[in-house]
């Protein structure tokens, strides 16, 4: 089975601290994505990931930095939490097969973040 | 402008009544293909059922079945026999095949279910 996991399910930070929120996944995928969640909008992407040190922005990267140093752990950065950071968050993982599109993405059990 | 759209916010059904979960879409990628999730309260995303677009036929899987009507840009989720363990957040998505790096999806607002006794 593959597994994500992701280094807490609740986290309580204060405004301006730096928050690193680890994401690990044990299938040697090659694609890896930051999510947040938030009542009425979905899941929106933060950032992703398609190899070692690769990144690329989503929809919604602002206030955030990505690092994925070994093939199997992603992270996500809050440089300085904002109390409009407070979410879900979830990380996910893919390796597309050739010529394929149905391939799913697996997640994580996800990251709740509050930020007071 | 809104890629995927899931219209209903909240839904309510009867245990054992089908309930029917919609979602619209919008691409002028040829190649696409469409996806549920669902997400207990406890938080975890599962992977219930793929369309791709250039399936012939509607994609079942046990009691979940995807009314996929292309035309009309629709990829609608069925339940059949609904159980209370279907109570929970479900969230419609697209993976466009052209310019998608990393295979990105794109999630709708998700439908939140709940299944009365």
């Amino acid at each position: 089975d593959v597994k994500v996991t992701q280094s807490s399910r609740y986290l309580v930070k204060r405004t301006g601290e730096k928050v690193f929120l680890e994401c690990v996944q044990d299938m040697d995928h090659e694609n890896m994505f930051w999510y947040r969640q938030d009542p009425g909008l979905g899941l929106r992407l933060i950032y992703f990931s398609y190899d070692v040190k690769m990144k690329e922005k989503g929809d919604i990267p602002e206030g955030y930095s990505v690092s994925r140093e070994k093939k199997e752990r992603f992270s996500l950065i809050l440089e300085s939490a904002s109390t409009n950071q407070t979410s879900m968050y979830l990380c996910a993982s893919s390796s597309p097969p050739p010529g394929l599109a149905s391939y799913e993405q697996y997640f994580g059990p996800g990251t709740r973040l509050t930020v007071t | 402008a809104q890629k995927i759209t899931q219209t209903q916010p909240g839904m309510f059904v009867q245990e054992k009544e089908a309930v029917t979960l919609d979602c619209t879409y919008d691409t002028s990628d040829p190649s696409y293909g469409l996806f549920w999730y669902k997400q207990p309260s406890s938080g975890e995303m599962i992977f219930l059922i793929y369309q791709g677009s250039y399936d012939q036929q509607n994609a079942t899987e046990g009691r979940y079945s995807l009314n996929f009507q292309k035309a009309r840009k629709s990829a609608n989720l069925v339940i059949s026999a609904s159980q209370l363990g279907d109570s929970a957040m479900y969230f419609c998505a697209m993976r466009e095949a052209l310019y998608n790096q990393g295979g990105k999806l794109i999630f709708g607002q998700g439908t939140e279910l709940s299944v009365k006794p």
